[in-house]
């Protein structure tokens, strides 16, 4: 079965200090990749995603993410994260082989000190 | 566009009743998907409708069920409640294969 893994599931970091947040996925096939993110109180939402193309692709507030298809991998990064990114971020996949059922990571708490 | 919409925010219901939760997609959506959010297992996929017909289900019991009308608004019905059910459900209406997008949930909380 497809399955998505996030390493870390509680991350703390300063102010401008430099995030990357890790998703794996199993499925070896054509996917789709995603990042969600929730803030405290408020709606999921897309933060970016990748269907083809440039690996390398850009999302809102400054957050990018590299699709490595060797290594199964769509890791979120972002060179100086700022204390309003305090939230969840979600890692999902979709697959046409399997009836485009997106698969959800357990998700990444991220805590911003000011 | 409005958003996805979904009624009502918050429930209370007791042990064995039972409840309808409604989601109204973005216009132009065919696509409605329904999570259950806790924050100890996450954001757990319960099932999936497109054009009206269940494409993609998760692993619940049969005690969760849904439906999509015509119009793309979806139903999902949880019957006799345990007090596990309490949760923030979720709906996500997409286009194709794109992204989802999420309404505000319901907050079910079973007593």
């Amino acid at each position: 079965a497809q399955s998505v893994s996030q390493h870390n599931h509680h991350v703390i970091l300063s102010e401008a200090a430099s995030l990357e947040l890790g998703c794996n996925y199993s499925y070896g096939g054509t996917v789709n990749l995603f990042w969600y993110v929730q803030y405290p109180g408020q709606h999921l939402q897309l933060l970016l995603k990748y269907f083809s193309g440039d690996p390398l692709v850009k999302g809102i507030k400054g957050f990018e993410a590299e699709f490595i298809k060797s290594k199964f991998s769509f890791n979120l990064r972002k060179p100086s994260v700022q204390w309003s990114d305090t939230a969840e971020y979600f890692c999902a996949v979709n697959a046409m082989d399997s009836n485009y059922q997106l698969i959800w990571g357990a998700g990444t708490k991220l805590i911003i000190k000011p | 566009k409005a958003g996805v919409t979904q009624t009502p925010r918050y429930l209370i219901k007791t042990r064995g009743q039972q409840v309808t939760l409604s989601c109204s997609p973005i216009s132009g959506h065919r696509s409605v998907s329904w999570y259950q959010q806790t924050p100890g297992q996450g954001l757990q996929f319960l099932f999936e409708y497109f054009s009206e017909t269940q494409r993609n289900k998760g692993n619940f019991p049969g005690r969760f069920s849904g439906r999509q009308f015509s119009n793309s608004r979806s139903e999902m019905n949880v019957s006799t409640l345990e007090l596990g059910d309490s949760a923030l459900y979720l709906c996500a209406s997409s286009s194709f294969e794109d992204e989802q997008f999420f309404g505000p949930g319901t907050r079910l909380t079973v007593l």
